[in-house]
């Protein structure tokens, strides 16, 4: 079964500084993972995602993030947080069997601090 | 493209009411999914279409939920009656194949409160 872990509800960082979002996920399958961000009052919208082909992956507003099997997580990155980037981030993991049901984390909020 | 599409965005009733809650996919996506998100329990998948079938319904909480997909461009979810339990922001999204690789679009949200 798959799942998804992601450590630390609320993180806080200050204007410019590196954001780092941890997510550890289990699957008896390997991994399809997503990181997702959902600003108030909006639904998600897709931030990236790793499909097995390179283990780091970039996406949208400067977020990064590495998969590295041997520690079996996926944890977001930005070097240089924006106010812009105060909302809620989740991680996702699907099947790699064809089917794309997705299992979310419980979601980590990010507070950038002027 | 205008996204996925969803209404209403908020609905307040009172319990024992039928509430309905409509979705319009991104057109030519030929998966739509219902989520439900809640503090407690977080994001949950209630039930799942492909060409308008349903696949998987194992998420839907109870026998008070059900879910139709008369077309491709429309899907609603019905709670009857409701319970203040059901309070929750649900969430629609579709996607284009079924790939394990592939995004799922998602919509603003209907954020539901039950009196």
């Amino acid at each position: 079964a798959q799942s998804v872990t992601q450590l630390g509800s609320h993180v806080s960082v200050s204007e410019g500084a590196l954001v780092l979002l941890r997510c550890n996920y289990s699957s008896s399958v390997p991994p399809y993972l997503f990181w997702y961000v959902q600003y108030p009052n909006q639904g998600l919208q897709l931030l990236l995602k790793y499909t097995s082909a390179a283990t780091l992956v970039k996406g949208i507003n400067g977020f990064e993030a590495e998969f590295k099997k041997s520690e079996t997580s996926f944890h977001l990155t930005k070097p240089s947080a924006h106010m812009s980037d105060a909302a809620e981030y989740f991680c996702a993991v699907s099947e790699g069997t064809g089917a794309n049901n997705l299992f979310f984390g419980t979601g980590t909020r990010l507070t950038v601090i002027p | 493209d205008a996204g996925v599409i969803q209404s209403p965005r908020h609905e307040v009733t009172e319990m024992g009411q039928e509430v309905t809650l409509r979705c319009k996919p991104i057109s030519g996506h030929d998966y739509l999914f219902w989520y439900r998100q809640t503090m407690m329990r977080g994001l949950e998948l209630l039930i799942y279409f492909n060409n308008n079938v349903p696949i998987d319904d194992s998420g839907m909480p109870e026998d008070r939920f059900s879910a139709k997909m008369p077309n491709a461009s429309f899907s609603t979810l019905k709670i009857q009656p409701s319970e203040p339990r059901d309070s929750a922001v649900y969430f629609c999204a579709s996607s284009l194949s079924k790939g394990a690789s592939e995004t799922q679009y998602f919509g603003p949200g209907t954020r539901l409160l039950v009196l």
